[in-house]
């Protein structure tokens, strides 16, 4: 079945620091991928979809400058964290769905656990 | 704009009970319905996909179903478990995944 790869699962930075999350299809090739955030107790949230070699869309009110998406292959989607805060704290959940594949499902990583201290 | 809402929000039960899971959404034009289970702390775990022109699979104890016309879905889980325990996400599948708020099932021995 189709698996997707999120690292790391857990990352502890410092405030003002920049972290880079990774999402890899580890089966499959994915031209778009998703980025969503969870906070506790509440559902996903969706935040931008990554599109491979070309530029990301994001929802109504994510910041752009703050949460850099670069997908460059067809199998890897990076979301980084630039300059954060404690407020950025958050679960990031990554998913993607094979290429042509309208009728198939969404898989999702396992995760990251952010805290900004 | 799709809107998915999921009832009941909790849902406490003993073990050996059957038990249905309801989602609602508004916007009809969808191409599947896919319901997930979270465990706390974990990723999303694929349960079942149901495509637009389906109207129900099947997985062991889980069956879910999908009424487009009216805008509900539907998990059934049958003979539950305490393993069962977790939060429960209906999402639709459009353009983008649309996520309910979940149900946040728990078995009890």
């Amino acid at each position: 079945g189709a698996v997707v790869s999120q690292h790391p699962s857990w990352v502890i930075c410092k405030s003002g620091t920049s972290v880079k999350i990774e999402c890899r299809s580890l089966d499959f090739q994915a031209t778009t991928m998703f980025w969503y955030r969870q906070f506790p107790k509440q559902s996903l949230m969706l935040m931008a979809t990554s599109n491979e070699g070309s530029k990301a869309t994001y929802e109504q009110g994510v910041e752009k400058d703050k949460f850099l998406i670069n997908h460059a292959s067809l199998t890897l989607s990076t979301l980084t964290v630039t300059s954060a805060h404690p407020e950025d704290s958050s679960f990031y959940i990554c998913s993607a769905r094979p290429t042509g594949g309208l009728y198939y499902g969404y898989t999702f990583g396992s995760g990251t656990r952010l805290t900004v201290v | 704009k799709q809107e998915v809402t999921q009832i009941p929000a909790a849902l406490s039960v003993p073990e050996g009970e059957n038990l249905v899971l309801n989602c609602s959404f508004t916007d009809s034009a969808i191409y599947n319905l896919q319901w997930f289970r979270q465990d706390p702390g974990k990723g999303l775990t694929s349960l079942l996909l149901i495509q637009s022109s389906q109207r129900e699979q099947t997985s062991g104890r889980l069956n879910a179903s999908l009424d487009k016309s009216s805008g509900r879905s539907t998990l059934y889980i049958a003979a539950s478990q305490p393993g069962d325990s977790a939060t429960y996400l209906c999402a639709s599948q459009g353009g983008k995944l649309i996520f309910g708020q979940g149900t946040e099932l728990s078995v009890k021995p």
